[in-house]
């Protein structure tokens, strides 16, 4: 159980375009998902949190129009880079929990790379 | 905020004991994770401890003391495959939500 999935794994975009990615819970209702950054060797950075029908909450210096989510249910979230550029290439990965529990399960990321 | 420590890497021997260990410096804790990540991949969930003490789990293991800010992972009869990120979180309460708070990792290499 527990199982979370993310599409795409990889992706390659030019300059200026907008990349979608999907994050879903495949056998359990997340109230809550959470976004993630990680750049090569270090540590994954809380990007923002959205409970399902609500407006996302997002941390100190991400930049909300630029990184757009949605959580339309309670089993899907969706995170659009607007307008990417090269230096938004990076390993994004997104988890979900089911309150009250607090274990986060992880998707297996997305690779994006901006030409 | 949040200040997180854990070493930066470390190297074991196959079928021997290691401990990583983690200090914490946060506000709002809630309880200390511990998720494994090989290299490309996402984490996976290890062990969550929110009361002081050790909870065992097979080979892994994790421990804490909430009055030190410290935890410890401890991985026993290390295989090849345990060669991968430790990642150390602490869950925070921020305004009234959970938030968890990585570390930068733990990169084990287990030897021959």
């Amino acid at each position: 159980g527990a199982v979370v999935s993310q599409h795409p794994s990889r992706v390659i975009c030019k300059s200026g375009t907008s990349v979608k990615i999907e994050c879903r819970s495949l056998d359990f209702q997340a109230t809550t998902m959470f976004w993630y950054r990680q750049f090569p060797k270090q540590s994954l950075m809380l990007m923002a949190t959205s409970n399902e029908g609500s407006k996302a909450t997002y941390e100190q210096g991400v930049e909300k129009d630029k990184f757009l989510i949605n959580h339309a249910s309670l089993t899907l979230s969706t995170l659009t880079v607007t307008s990417a550029h090269p230096e938004d290439s990076s390993f994004y990965i997104c988890s979900a929990k089911e309150a009250p529990q607090e274990t986060q399960y992880f998707g297996p990321g997305t690779r994006l790379l901006v030409l | 905020g949040q200040n997180i420590d854990q070493p930066t890497e470390m190297t074991a021997t196959e079928g021997a004991i290691v401990q990583i260990n983690c200090t914490y410096q946060t506000s709002g804790f809630n309880g200390l994770f511990w998720y494994q990540q090989h290299a490309g991949e996402a984490p996976t969930f290890l062990s969550y401890n929110v009361l002081d003490g050790l909870e065992e789990k097979g080979r892994f293991s994790s421990f804490l003391s909430r009055s030190k800010g410290y935890s410890y992972l401890l991985l026993k009869e290390l295989q090849m495959k345990d060669s991968a990120s430790y990642l150390c979180a602490s869950l925070e309460d921020q305004t009234g939500a959970n938030n968890l708070f990585f570390g930068t990792g733990t990169r084990l290499t287990v030897i021959p």
